[in-house]
């Protein structure tokens, strides 16, 4: 299986601060590359699709960018509604496998 | 509005089964292929299993093969995922998520249900 590992694992920042988040996989999967928001007792949510596709209804301050094995999560200018914890996945090879998880707490 | 809809989570023993079922509506279910991913309390998402928008192929994530079976019907527009054999390290909340693109398999999951808790316990 192709393992995701995501850094930092937890991160704290204040609002309209720039936030990035850096997951890396254990193999080349070109840009099959998916990010994820969740809260607390919440499904996830799909922010990024293909490493760099904003999926609709979701706000331009979230931006992704990668290939291969390094990807990063953006948030340019973090809102309230943001602090939340975000997951990555593979979607090059089945099983899908998902990042641990970067918690984004408020300073 | 497009909604999944899971249910038929609970307290089960060791050893014991269960049916989840997933209402989906706002959208051509026919057309997708649906997935169910769980999440273990205070742990991160497992992709569980994908069953192909026509139910043809069916994927299962080892740890669960040979005991969990995905299937569909698509004239109630309905998934289920049959557990069976459960132990306590399938304890976890789990999730009925679509597949984002028409008649393939992404395994990008762009519509999530609100999640049904299973617990494994004696």
């Amino acid at each position: 299986d192709i393992q995701m590992t995501q850094s930092p694992s937890s991160l704290s920042a204040s609002v309209g601060d720039r936030v990035t988040i850096t997951c890396r996989a254990s193999q080349s999967i070109s840009s099959y590359l998916n990010w994820y928001q969740q809260k607390p007792g919440k499904a996830p949510k799909l922010l990024i699709y293909a490493a760099s596709s904003l999926q609709s209804g979701v706000p331009s301050r979230f931006s992704g960018s990668g290939s291969g094995t390094d990807f990063t999560l953006t948030i340019s200018s973090l809102q309230p509604e943001d602090f939340a914890t975000y997951y990555c996945q593979q979607s090059y090879t089945t099983p899908p496998t998902f990042g641990q998880g970067t918690r984004l707490e408020i300073k | 509005q497009v909604q999944l809809v899971e249910s038929g989570g609970g307290v089960v023993q060791p050893g014991g089964s269960l049916r989840l079922s997933c209402a989906a509506s706002g959208f051509t279910f026919s057309s997708y292929g649906m997935h169910w991913v769980r999440q273990a309390p205070g742990k991160g998402l497992e992709w569980v299993a994908f069953i192909r928008y026509d139910g043809s192929n069916k994927y299962y994530a080892d740890s669960v093969k040979g005991r969990f079976t995905i299937s569909r019907d698509n004239s109630k527009n309905t998934l289920y995922l049959q557990m069976n054999s459960l132990r306590a390290e399938d304890t976890a909340v789990y999730y009925c998520a679509k597949d984002r693109y028409e008649y393939s398999s992404s395994y990008a999951f762009d519509i999530w249900g609100q999640g049904t808790m299973v617990t494994v316990s004696s």
